[in-house]
């Protein structure tokens, strides 16, 4: 079946900007997780949407950085005021309640912040 | 919270030579190990996973092995291919709960 997608896979945007990352988990995923991959780096996590349950925001770096999970699938992470530093991979994964709670991965977006 | 630390940062082998990677939890209360894949440029891919009740898995050339009470765990790959070469990455969670990962080992098979 399909797999977990995002939009768009790279976006070069102004320091300052906004910008909104788009994650579309697997069908019947109740968990969307958001991390980041900086060059060369590890995977940082960020925020994750459980069903209808208070998402654990621990990860965001800073108050530019929110997501939103609407209707329990689509969510989208917006920078506010964009930095040099917050270039990075933004990956989104998803799991299901079934099994260990396996986190499938999408292709990422690019941001790079000129 | 939860901190994972991963060894070595780099590996290089031979083709059909064994490779170990080795990852350190601190959170007793974890209980959930996976091992992702990562090649250039691509999303990072699940290759094995194991849960605390288990202590080995094993999956053609792949197996994890985790001890409890060192709090710690390993990947395995044997009879090695170039196309194993890639950054793999270790993570914990107490399940269904966020991911930790380590830094990664950057694996390289020469033919």
């Amino acid at each position: 079946g399909a797999g977990v997608s995002q939009s768009p896979s790279n976006k070069v945007t102004e320091k300052g900007k906004d910008v909104e990352l788009r994650c579309d988990p697997i069908s019947g995923h109740t968990a969307l997780y958001w991390y980041r991959q900086s060059l060369g780096q590890g995977l940082e996590f960020l925020i994750y949407f459980q069903g209808n349950s208070a998402p654990d925001k621990s990860g965001l770096p800073s108050d530019r950085f929110s997501a939103e999970r609407t209707g329990g699938s689509v969510s989208t992470l917006t920078i506010q005021r964009t930095q040099q530093e917050d270039s990075a991979v933004y990956l989104c994964a998803s799991s299901s309640r079934q099994g260990a709670g396996e986190q499938y991965f999408g292709p990422g977006t690019r941001l790079t912040v000129t | 919270g939860e901190n994972v630390e991963q060894h070595p940062s780099t590996l290089s082998v031979q083709e059909g030579d064994s490779a170990v990677i080795k990852c350190t939890y601190s959170d007793s209360a974890s209980n959930y190990f996976p091992w992702y894949k990562q090649e250039l440029g691509k999303r990072p891919q699940l290759i094995i996973d194991i849960r605390s009740n288990v202590g080995e898995k094993k999956d053609q050339r792949i197996a994890v092995t985790l001890n409890k009470t060192a709090k710690h765990f390993s990947l395995h790959i044997t009879e090695t291919q170039p196309e194993d070469s890639a950054v793999y990455f270790c993570a914990a969670s107490t399940g269904f709960q966020k991911l930790v990962f380590g830094t990664g080992t950057r694996l390289l098979v020469s033919p």
